[in-house]
């Protein structure tokens, strides 16, 4: 079955470094979505990209999404204390299911 | 407007015991889905459902049994709990993605549950 992975697990960066999270899928996705959840909440919903290609941006964070539409990742330029928390990524395939990748868990140092 | 309501917040069950957890939904949102969390796990969707009386397996249906009779409700059932089944609960919903780009989850508060 369909299954996403991302990388790091882990990332501890000083305040105002940058922060990278990769998501691979093991087949190709329609869509893929990332998701923030902060220490003791639940996911919230940052954004979605559907096209091969895509590149967003909001604020201090750019989302991609590969050309072959099975890879994707979250850029954030100069981190803040506030971006602390766990980032998803989830894709959908061909079916009705969204599968979240494994999470990269931001810390981030005054 | 409660958006997703998880009950209980916190639950410890003996082995062998049942429980239900509830989810709730006041969005009119026909999909529904429960995923539990692990460390280094990430979240693995449990159930789904795409509109009431509608159900399916995600990647680890087993040991958990869903039902869907209103769009607004769709419990999780375990029937007998053990210690692998301790984990943190979430129910999400959204409108439902058929097609190329599913719109996204609103998730519930979740239930941490211990199993002993």
């Amino acid at each position: 079955g369909q299954q996403v992975m991302q990388i790091p697990q882990y990332q501890h960066v000083q305040e105002g470094e940058d922060f990278t999270t990769y998501c691979n899928s093991s087949t190709t996705l329609s869509n893929i979505q990332w998701y923030k959840q902060r220490p003791g909440g639940h996911p919230v919903f940052l954004i979605q990209l559907v096209k091969s290609g895509e590149v967003k941006k909001q604020k201090r964070l750019t989302f991609q999404f590969g050309e072959a539409k099975k890879n994707s990742s979250l850029h954030i330029t100069a981190t803040q204390t506030t971006d602390v928390g766990t980032y998803f990524c989830a894709g959908q395939g061909n079916t009705d299911k969204l599968i979240f990748g494994t999470g990269t868990r931001l810390q981030v140092f005054p | 407007n409660a958006g997703v309501t998880q009950t209980p917040k916190f639950q410890v069950l003996k082995t062998g015991q049942s429980m239900t957890l509830q989810c709730a939904q006041d969005m009119n949102h026909e999909y529904m889905s429960w995923y539990r969390q692990d460390p280094g796990m990430g979240l693995r969707l449990i159930h789904y459902s795409v509109g009431a009386g509608i159900t399916d397996q995600g990647e680890v249906p087993n040991g958990y049994n869903v039902s869907r009779s209103t769009t607004e409700d769709f419990p999780l059932r375990l029937l007998s709990a053990a210690p692998s089944q301790t984990s943190v609960y979430f129910c999400a919903s959204s409108y439902f993605f058929g097609g190329q780009k599913g719109p996204p989850l609103h998730f519930g508060n979740g239930t941490r549950l211990t199993v002993t």
